[in-house]
């Protein structure tokens, strides 16, 4: 069974400051996806990660990928309030599966001014 | 602008009724539609695979009599949840794959927020 894992869980930062957000899966996959939730909102596509060494980036925000790791990173540039959200991870196995998705538990960040 | 139309956005309704949410992929053919669900502040849980013109696939613990699903055309698929009662109260969410969209992501519905009064 895929196991998909964020940390940290929840994350209060100061604006201006940097960090990373992990999200460890077990299972062999080169599909990874991270996206953004707003309270009472659906999903915001952000990075879609498809190979081992993929490095995407958006803004203050840049997404990696290491397939023999099993781990992707999303990190945050001189955050800012309007980063405030929850921020989720999720992996595709891909073959018959593809477009099924295992999400980790979600990073709640606050960005305190 | 969105490619994924979920409707309704919100139901309120007593125990025991039944409820029907209709997912569309608004410019593109999606064969596979996926059905999530998220309690609060929970993450999205898969609650079953949607095959069109073939019968759903679950996820283990989701009752299939429980939540219908029907993927009758290439851009529509729905959920009823029958006779809802309180612990149905959740956050449903769809998404879509567009054919020959290997590299893109899921495209994710706006919800529907379930509340069993």
């Amino acid at each position: 069974e895929l196991k998909v894992e964020q940390n940290p869980l929840f994350l209060s930062m100061q604006e201006g400051k940097n960090y990373t957000i992990y999200c460890n899966y077990s299972t062999t996959s080169d599909r990874l996806y991270w996206y953004r939730q707003d309270p009472g909102k659906s999903l915001e596509s952000l990075f879609v990660l498809l190979s081992n060494g993929a490095v995407k980036q958006e803004g203050r925000l840049m997404a990696s990928l290491d397939t023999k790791a099993r781990l992707s990173t999303l990190h945050i540039t001189a955050a800012v309030h309007d980063l405030s959200a929850t921020y989720f991870c999720a992996v595709d196995i891909g073959g018959t599966s593809y477009g099924k998705l295992t999400f980790g538990q979600g990073t709640i960040l606050t960005v305190h001014p | 602008g969105a490619v994924v139309s979920q409707h309704p956005s919100r139901v309120i309704c007593k125990s025991g009724t039944s409820v029907k949410i209709e997912c569309r992929s608004l410019d593109f053919q999606a064969t596979t539609m996926f059905w999530y669900r998220q309690f609060p502040k929970q993450s999205l849980m898969l609650m079953a695979t949607s095959n069109e013109g073939s019968k759903a696939t679950y996820e283990q613990g989701v009752e299939k009599d429980k939540f219908l699903i029907n993927h009758a055309s290439l851009t529509l698929s729905t959920l009823t949840v029958t006779s809802a009662h309180p612990e149905d109260s959740s956050f449903y969410i769809c998404s879509a794959t567009r054919l020959g969209g290997l590299n893109q992501p899921q495209h994710f519905g706006d919800g529907t927020r379930l509340s069993i009064l």
